[in-house]
């Protein structure tokens, strides 16, 4: 079945570390994203890319890296930089579409990052 | 400005009955799309409608539709004959115009949320 995996779903890092988590997909989009969401609180963006080797800045960009050198691949640095990094990642993809595309995004299960 | 305002932190509806989910968003260009997604305890995001902002008819997908009035900006999810199931924390989002360098095309912005509880 086409879908978004993301592995693993609980990650546990001692502070200073950095630590990458894992977004595949099989369902041929070329859009990916990363998102963050803290407990009671709606999704950030945080990096996206719409096509290989290329990724752009979301709204919360610092203390992350990515790279996107695959199309289902667009894995997710958190740095020793991200001052909190205690979070809810969720990975997500889409066609490339335009603002009135319906084309919505598909998420993947989410990981539960943290960090001591 | 926030882009995307859901005003109902909480929201309690009874088992079978109709329950209304609040958003308003903010844009000055013509052309947007707006979602609603459902995020149970798991953690996953499931998608739920689409309204485009051209859309003459308001969307419907089975118990859901939203109530589309471009005017006021709004597009509140109504939930019809409520389950159990649906307790869960639900998202508005838009999905933003193009930048000037039209690399922002399908970004979604989202909503704070509204947690729905279910009573049977």
């Amino acid at each position: 079945d086409g879908g978004i995996t993301q592995s693993p779903k609980y990650l546990f890092r001692k502070e200073g570390q950095n630590v990458t988590l894992s977004c595949e997909q099989n369902l041929n989009h070329d859009a990916m994203y990363w998102y963050r969401q803290d407990p009671g609180q709606g999704l950030r963006l945080i990096y996206y890319s719409q096509i290989v080797n290329d990724f752009q800045k979301g709204d919360i960009a610092e203390g992350y890296s990515v790279s996107r050198e695959k199309k289902e691949s667009f894995p997710l640095t958190v740095t020793s930089a991200q001052k909190n990094p205690t979070a809810f990642y969720l990975c997500a993809s889409s066609p490339v579409s335009g603002s009135m595309s319906s084309y919505e995004q598909y998420f993947g299960p989410g990981t539960r990052l943290t960090v001591t | 400005a926030q882009k995307i305002t859901q005003t109902q932190p909480g929201m309690f509806v009874q088992e079978k009955e109709a329950v209304t989910l609040d958003c308003t968003y903010d844009t000055s260009d013509p052309s947007y799309g707006l979602f609603w997604y459902k995020q149970p305890s798991s953690g996953e995001m499931i998608f739920l409608i689409y309204q485009g902002s051209y859309d003459q008819q308001n969307a419907t997908e089975g118990r859901y539709s939203l109530n589309f009035q471009k005017a006021r900006k709004s597009a509140n999810l109504v939930i019809s004959a409520s389950q159990l199931g649906d307790s869960a924390m639900y998202f508005c989002a838009m999905r933003e115009p193009p930048n000037a360098g039209g690399t922002s095309y399908g970004k979604l912005t989202f909503g704070q949320g509204t947690i729905l509880t279910v009573h049977p």
